[in-house]
């Protein structure tokens, strides 16, 4: 079974252009997961998908970054205009958890990122 | 969730038994321990998970104590690979609340294995 896969792996780009991360969860999982590190920081939540809908869009740190699931299955995330700050590694992570299906766990699996330098 | 505090850093001979603690004092009756790790600037990995039980799989073992304000991760027999930084996370179980949930990652363990 594939596991969480993330694109691009690096990428550099200049301040005030956008840049678009894309995150293909473990095949069924309905919840999909962002998180960021960035440079000196922990590990922080950024938001989350079930299915195609936001649950908890609460870590977005401003209107600069915007994440999608259209159909459920991958998700991009947009920031526009970038930023020094937003400089970082971008995780996904996903999960198979649904409230109908009994035994499902709510263990999250991590892609391995996207390291993104705005310079 | 509740909050957790690990010591920053830890060393282990390779070989060796690698016992990782985490203090979560204020855990409540509905939320698991979780236990995560981070090789170098990969994503993070999953290790295991228990509630108030011990738990035992591949990777390791967890040791929850019967009041459940403490747990101690165990890696049987270290390895250079080990060498990362570990997370202990607590969080409410998701079939209690029918919600899954993110994961609030704390500064974790720095764990050093040596030759």
């Amino acid at each position: 079974e594939a596991g969480v896969t993330q694109f691009p792996s690096h990428s550099v780009i200049e301040k005030g252009q956008t840049v678009t991360l894309r995150c293909d969860p473990i095949s069924g999982h309905d919840n999909l997961y962002w998180y960021r590190r960035v440079m000196g920081k922990e590990i922080k939540f950024l938001l989350h998908f079930v299915k195609e809908s936001k649950q908890d869009e609460s870590g977005m740190p401003n209107n600069r970054f915007l994440a999608e699931r259209t159909g459920g299955t991958y998700s991009t995330l947009k920031v526009q205009p970038a930023e020094l700050e937003d400089s970082g590694v971008y995780f996904c992570a996903s999960s198979p958890f649904n409230s109908g299906r009994s035994g499902d766990t709510d263990t999250q699996y991590f892609g391995p990122g996207t390291r993104l330098t705005v310079l | 969730d509740a909050k957790t505090t690990q010591p920053p850093s830890m060393d282990c001979a390779e070989g060796r038994a690698a016992n990782l603690p985490c203090n979560h004092s204020t855990i409540s009756g509905n939320e698991y321990v979780y236990w995560y790790r981070q090789i170098h600037s990969q994503g993070p990995q999953y290790i295991i998970h228990g509630l108030k039980n011990n738990e035992t799989n591949e990777m390791a073992s967890l040791i929850i104590t019967e009041d459940r304000k403490s747990s101690t991760l165990i890696l049987p027999h270290a390895t250079l690979r080990d060498t990362a930084v570990y997370y202990c996370i607590v969080r409410v179980a998701a079939h209690l609340t029918g919600t899954a949930s993110k994961l609030t990652f704390g500064t974790g363990t720095r764990l050093q294995v040596t030759l």
